[in-house]
C-alpha cells in the first residue's frame, strides 16, 4: 500500500539557519504530494503541494520538488525564523488509491533564536 | 468562512462514559474526514464521508466508535464507553472534491480528548 517515510525530530535549529526536511514515499500510482504544517495548539493546514513529477511547490519560502526518479519531495527553506517552528506532515494523495490521503509520521521543528 | 470548527476544543472524562465530538465542516465542502493524532500512532484517519454518506469506516477502532452526519454542515464522532487508551487529538477535516491533486484538506483546530 502507499506510505510516506520522513526524518525523524525532532530538528532543532537557529534562527536563519537552513532547513530541510527529507520526505519519500512509495505509491502504486501517479501520486500528488504536499506538504502540511501544524502550528503549536492548532490544527494542520497545507504549506505546498505537487501534482506532477519535476514541479516545485513553494510557500512562505518552503520549497520541495517532486522528484519522482528518487520517490522523494524533500521541504527546504533557506533562512528559517522562531515562527516556523510546527510540526511538518508529508502527505501523498493516490489517485490508484481512491485518492486517500496518506500522512507521514511528522518532523518536529525548532527553532532558536 | 469561518474554516471547520469543532467543539469542545478539550474534554475531560472518566473511564465509561461518553464523548460525543462535533464538527462543521465548511459549507460546500462535499468531503468530511475524521483523524486521531497521538505520539505513538501519529495521524490516523477514522472514517470519511462524501454528501453526508459514510464511505470507509475501516479505520474506526473498534464498536465503541460511532460517527454520523445527518446534515452537510455537521458531523458526530461518539465513543461509548471511553477508555483510557482513547486519549488523544480528534481532527475533523473537510475538502470540495477528491480529484487527485484538488485533494486539499482543511482542518480543525482538533478536540483534545483525555480519559481518566
Amino acid at each position: 500500500g502507499d506510505s510516506v517515510t520522513q526524518m525523524e525530530g525532532p530538528v532543532t535549529l537557529s534562527e536563519e539557519a537552513f532547513l530541510t526536511i527529507n520526505c519519500t514515499y512509495t505509491a502504486t500510482g501517479y501520486p500528488s504530494l504536499f506538504w502540511y504544517v501544524q502550528y503549536p495548539g492548532e490544527g494542520l493546514q497545507l504549506l505546498l503541494k505537487a501534482t506532477k513529477a519535476d514541479d516545485k511547490g513553494s510557500n512562505k519560502g518552503f520549497e520541495a520538488t517532486y522528484r519522482k526518479e528518487t520517490t522523494s519531495f524533500h521541504l527546504e527553506k533557506g533562512s528559517v525564523q522562531v515562527s516556523d517552528s510546527a510540526v511538518y506532515f508529508c502527505a501523498l494523495s493516490d489517485q490508484a488509491a481512491g485518492n486517500k490521503l496518506t500522512f507521514g509520521g511528522g518532523t518536529r521543528v525548532l527553532v532558536k533564536p | 468562512d469561518a474554516g471547520v470548527i469543532q467543539s469542545p476544543r478539550h474534554e475531560v472524562t472518566e473511564m465509561g462514559q461518553e464523548v460525543t465530538l462535533r464538527c462543521k465542516p465548511i459549507s460546500g465542502h462535499d468531503y468530511l474526514f475524521w483523524y486521531r493524532q497521538t505520539m505513538m500512532r501519529g495521524l490516523e484517519l477514522l472514517i470519511y464521508f462524501n454528501n453526508n454518506v459514510p464511505i470507509d469506516d475501516s479505520g474506526m477502532p473498534e464498536d465503541r466508535f460511532s460517527a454520523k452526519m445527518p446534515n452537510a454542515s455537521f458531523s458526530t464522532l461518539k465513543i461509548q464507553p471511553s477508555e483510557p487508551r482513547d486519549s488523544a487529538v480528534y481532527f475533523c477535516a473537510s475538502c470540495r472534491d477528491r480529484v487527485s491533486g484538488a485533494n486539499v484538506l482543511t482542518f480543525g483546530a482538533g478536540s483534545r480528548l483525555t480519559v481518566l
